[in-house]
């Protein structure tokens, strides 16, 4: 499986700003996507990243809140934007690859774990 | 609308003994199920899946059994171990065609301890 990194890992901010985290993959992926883990609760997908064309987001998730960027095949950032201590959560990458025998599977990055203040 | 519920939010078993977390799901379109394991300040971890063809799935100390009329899947980790302790995640996906990838949707996760 690909090996997954993010930065950064924790993040302690003020409501109102803007938080840009990275998603880096050691090997070309087809498939990026970026989750949410609000405290206690379960992973909810946030978006997949398109490369070379726009995020698709889920029902309940925008644009402008969680913009997406996917530049190539290793790379992807999500920014979250104008905070409020409601943004606080785990923030995780993950990679899937529809060509792979597996192309249901998907690993996850470490997770970024963001705290609103 | 929750559609993959795991409603034992812990567990607790003892070393050496057999470990069952359940899982329920509703959306009848799901045909791939995964688990995953997730440890403190981790990312989750892919353990095994099972294709909604199948009823069973083995690989080592793990076995996911699938009982599509129940819509109702299990991991069985036999036999268990203190490292073994963790968050437990059921996933299930339903395809959306060939270039569009496969959404997870995740259950609320059970805290497994195995008890030395």
């Amino acid at each position: 499986s690909a090996v997954i990194s993010q930065k950064p890992s924790r993040d302690i901010c003020q409501r109102g700003t803007s938080l840009t985290i990275q998603c880096q993959v050691d090997s070309q992926v087809t498939m990026m996507f970026w989750y949410r883990q609000q405290p206690g609760q379960s992973l909810t997908l946030i978006a997949t990243a398109n490369q070379g064309s726009e995020a698709t987001y889920e029902s309940g998730f925008v644009i402008d809140k969680f913009p997406i960027s996917r530049p190539n095949l290793t790379f992807s950032t999500l920014t979250v934007s104008n905070m409020s201590p409601e943004d606080s959560s785990i923030y995780l990458c993950s990679v899937g690859d529809v060509s792979a025998r597996r192309a249901y599977e998907q690993y996850f990055g470490p997770g970024t774990r963001l705290t609103v203040t | 609308d929750q559609q993959v519920k795991q409603n034992s939010p812990s567990l607790s078993v003892q070393e050496g003994r057999i470990s069952i977390l359940n899982c329920d799901y509703t959306n009848s379109m799901f045909d791939y199920f995964l688990w995953y394991k997730k440890y403190p300040a981790e990312g989750p971890t892919f353990l095994i899946s099972i294709s909604s063809i199948k009823d069973k799935n083995e690989d080592g100390r793990f076995t996911v059994f699938l009982n599509k009329s129940a819509k109702h899947l299990s991991l069985h980790i036999v036999p268990s171990q203190p490292g073994d302790s963790a968050v437990y995640f059921c996933a299930a996906s339903a395809k959306r065609g060939e270039t569009s990838g496969s959404r997870l949707t995740f259950g609320e996760g059970t805290q497994l301890t195995v008890n030395p």
